[in-house]
């Protein structure tokens, strides 16, 4: 079946700019993760969604950062007034139920901000 | 909060050799642990994983082992084949917590 799916898969836009990521989990998947991964890095936990609550949000890294989940699927990443230091691979993930299943991973967006 | 050290962060081994990555954790109250293969370009994918109530699972050419005592646990891949060379990462979910804590992942080279 299908897998999660994340667009665009490259975005690059200047300092100062919004941007939006879109992640669509796989069918079915109550829980959605966002991740986001530095050139050479592990992937750092951003937010967790359970339905379309986010109970676990310790991951933002400022109040630029802020992610949505609408009708249990679809989940949009938005990023207030890029900066250089957001430049990352941001990657979603979802899982059946909950935090103890397995997470699988999306492709990923790569973000570039000049 | 948890914290996960991955060892070595490059590997370079010939083909049909055995390879073996590290991992630590801190926090004892962890008990679930992933390992996932990230090829260049692409999501990462698990291809193993282990909870705390087994020491050791095995499939086909890779296994995880885990020492719960000594807070560590290993991945490693016998009879290795050049569509194994990727970065690999390990992670720890804390027991209660709903995110994966990463190693800084390493990165295996077969030479054919």
């Amino acid at each position: 079946g299908a897998g999660v799916s994340q667009s665009p898969s490259n975005k690059v836009t200047e300092k100062g700019k919004d941007v939006e990521l879109r992640c669509d989990p796989i069918s079915g998947h109550t829980a959605l993760y966002w991740y986001r991964q530095r050139l050479g890095q592990g992937l750092e936990f951003l937010i967790y969604f359970q339905g379309n609550s986010a109970p676990d949000k310790s991951g933002l890294p400022s109040d630029r950062f802020s992610a949505e989940r609408t009708g249990e699927s679809v989940s949009t990443l938005t990023i207030q007034r890029t900066q250089q230091e957001d430049s990352a691979v941001y990657l979603c993930a979802s899982s059946l139920r909950n935090s103890g299943d397995t997470q699988y991973f999306g492709p990923g967006t790569r973000l570039t901000v000049l | 909060g948890e914290n996960v050290e991955q060892h070595p962060s490059t590997l370079s081994v010939q083909e049909g050799d055995s390879a073996v990555i590290k991992c630590t954790y801190s926090d004892s109250a962890s008990n679930y642990f992933p390992w996932y293969k990230q090829e260049l370009g692409k999501g990462p994918q698990l291809i193993i994983d282990i909870r705390s109530n087994v020491g050791e699972k095995k499939d086909q050419r890779i296994a995880v082992t885990l020492n719960k005592t000594a807070k560590h646990f290993s991945l490693h891949i016998t009879e290795t084949q050049p569509e194994d060379s990727a970065v690999y990462f390990c992670a720890a979910k804390v027991q209660g917590a709903q995110k994966l804590v990463f190693g800084q992942g390493t990165r295996l080279t077969i030479n054919p």
